[in-house]
């Protein structure tokens, strides 16, 4: 079975500067597909980064990026210049196939 | 566009009642998916459909059944035949073009309460 683990249920960061969430995976697919998402307190799930297992090269969009470490199954999101706004939950999951998976979530703080 | 929606946004159920939640979305994906995510859980993978008139079950299928008619594909219904307090949960809808590396559009759940 597919399994998605996030070891940190809460984080918290001083405004302006950089945390990094940590995310491990475990499949015995060679192709598949990572992502995270944010779920602020509205619920809604709205996607931050993904990243195809196939390609070296670390995905960003603006202040967020991957390290994607494939060899020990390791996909953490680092978020830089944190802001206010940035304060929510964060999912990782893993596809493979037609089947999704979740890790539990971590609760990420945005200090002033 | 709407996106994704859900309906209803939240509802309480006594024990043994019945009832259909719905999805619906306007971008004419092909794959939907039903999640539900519990306190500490994360979410999980209830049912999903690849095209119209299909399902396959997911990760915690079991005391739900799923409908995609032809001719509707943008509606995905998810049911609960006999509601237990432990389908309390906040269920969310989901939608892409195809599956894989394809974005999931999530609806904004729904609520639901089982007494």
């Amino acid at each position: 079975a597919q399994t998605v683990t996030q070891s940190q249920p809460e984080m918290s960061v001083q405004e302006a500067e950089t945390v990094t969430l940590s995310c491990t995976y475990d499949t015995s697919e060679s192709d598949y597909y990572l992502f995270w998402y944010k779920q602020p307190p509205s619920r809604q799930m709205i996607l931050v980064i993904r990243q195809e297992a196939y390609k070296q090269q670390n995905a960003t969009e603006n202040r967020f990026s991957v390290n994607f470490q494939k060899a020990a199954k390791s996909f953490s999101l680092k978020i830089s210049d944190s802001q206010l706004g940035d304060a929510a939950m964060y999912f990782c999951a893993q596809n493979t196939g037609n089947q999704f998976y979740f890790g539990t979530g971590t609760s990420l703080t945005v200090i002033p | 566009n709407a996106g994704v929606t859900q309906t209803p946004k939240f509802r309480v159920l006594k024990t043994g009642q019945s009832m259909t939640l719905l999805c619906a979305q306007d971008m004419n994906h092909e794959y939907m998916y039903w999640y539900r995510q519990d306190p500490g859980m994360g979410l999980r993978l209830i049912h999903y459909s690849v095209g119209e008139g299909t399902t396959a079950k997911g990760e915690v299928p079991d005391g739900y059944n799923v409908s995609r008619l032809k001719k509707k594909k943008q509606n995905f219904l998810l049911g609960l035949e006999s509601a237990a307090p432990s389908q309390t949960s906040v269920y969310f809808c989901a939608s892409s073009y195809l599956g894989g590396l394809e974005t999931q559009y999530f609806g904004p759940g729904t609520r639901l309460l089982v007494l």
